[in-house]
């Protein structure tokens, strides 16, 4: 079974650009997540569908940060424009449900650095 | 305060010793918890899951939860050096909800 798949894995980009990243989850998995984890941190939730809604997007800096899941399945996060303090690793994941104890799959994440 | 506290460490033990790693959270609705491990520029990935008080073993981990308490541990018996890596706590509130997630604790299992 395939796993969740991103690209790309590094990007180095200018303070004020744009870039954008895209997910594709485990086939069949209903749930998509997109986590932010700056170095020495945890992962933080960004934004998380299912299928094709939102159901928590509650900690997206939405004034520079989008997200989209085109027909439930990829998905892309763009972030316009970029400040220093976004350099992170981008995690998209996926789960079958988000039922409890249902497992979460990660990606090898995004790797951002803006200069 | 964070909703998910872990004592970053790093936590140094030597081969075939106990790890003892520790995990608190501030929501009293959390269902369910969750032990990820990350190596150094990796991903995180599942070691175990546990919702109910008690313990739950899986070969040589072991979840413990007590949620009267609202802490949450990991121990790892005959830790290896193929077991330094960070730590992830996590929890969940309700079935479909997001996983909040601790900023971890440093392993680092000596030889």
């Amino acid at each position: 079974e395939a796993g969740v798949a991103q690209s790309p894995r590094y990007k180095i980009i200018e303070k004020r650009q744009s870039v954008a990243f895209w997910c594709n989850p485990i086939s069949g998995h209903a749930t998509l997540y997109w986590y932010q984890q700056i170095l020495g941190q945890g992962p933080k939730l960004l934004i998380q569908f299912q299928n094709n809604g939102v159901v928590d997007d509650s900690q997206l800096p939405k004034d520079r940060f989008s997200a989209e899941r085109l027909k439930g399945v990829d998905s892309t996060l763009k972030i316009q424009p970029a400040k220093l303090e976004d350099s992170a690793v981008y995690l998209c994941a996926s789960s079958s449900d988000g039922r409890s104890g249902n497992t979460i799959y990660f990606g090898e994440g995004s790797w951002l650095t803006v200069v | 305060q964070k909703e998910v506290e872990q004592n970053s460490g790093p936590l140094s033990v030597p081969e075939g010793a106990i790890a003892s790693l520790n995990c608190t959270y501030s929501d009293r609705g959390s269902q369910s918890f969750f032990w990820y491990r990350q190596y150094s520029g990796k991903s995180p990935e599942l070691i175990m899951f546990i919702y109910s008080n008690g313990d739950k073993e899986d070969g040589r981990f072991t979840a413990q939860l007590n949620k009267a308490s609202q802490y949450v541990s990991l121990l790892i018996r005959d830790s290896q050096p193929s077991d330094s890596a960070t730590y992830l706590c996590a929890v969940r509130r309700t079935n479909a909800g997001k996983s909040t997630f601790g900023d971890g604790t440093t392993l680092t299992v000596k030889p």
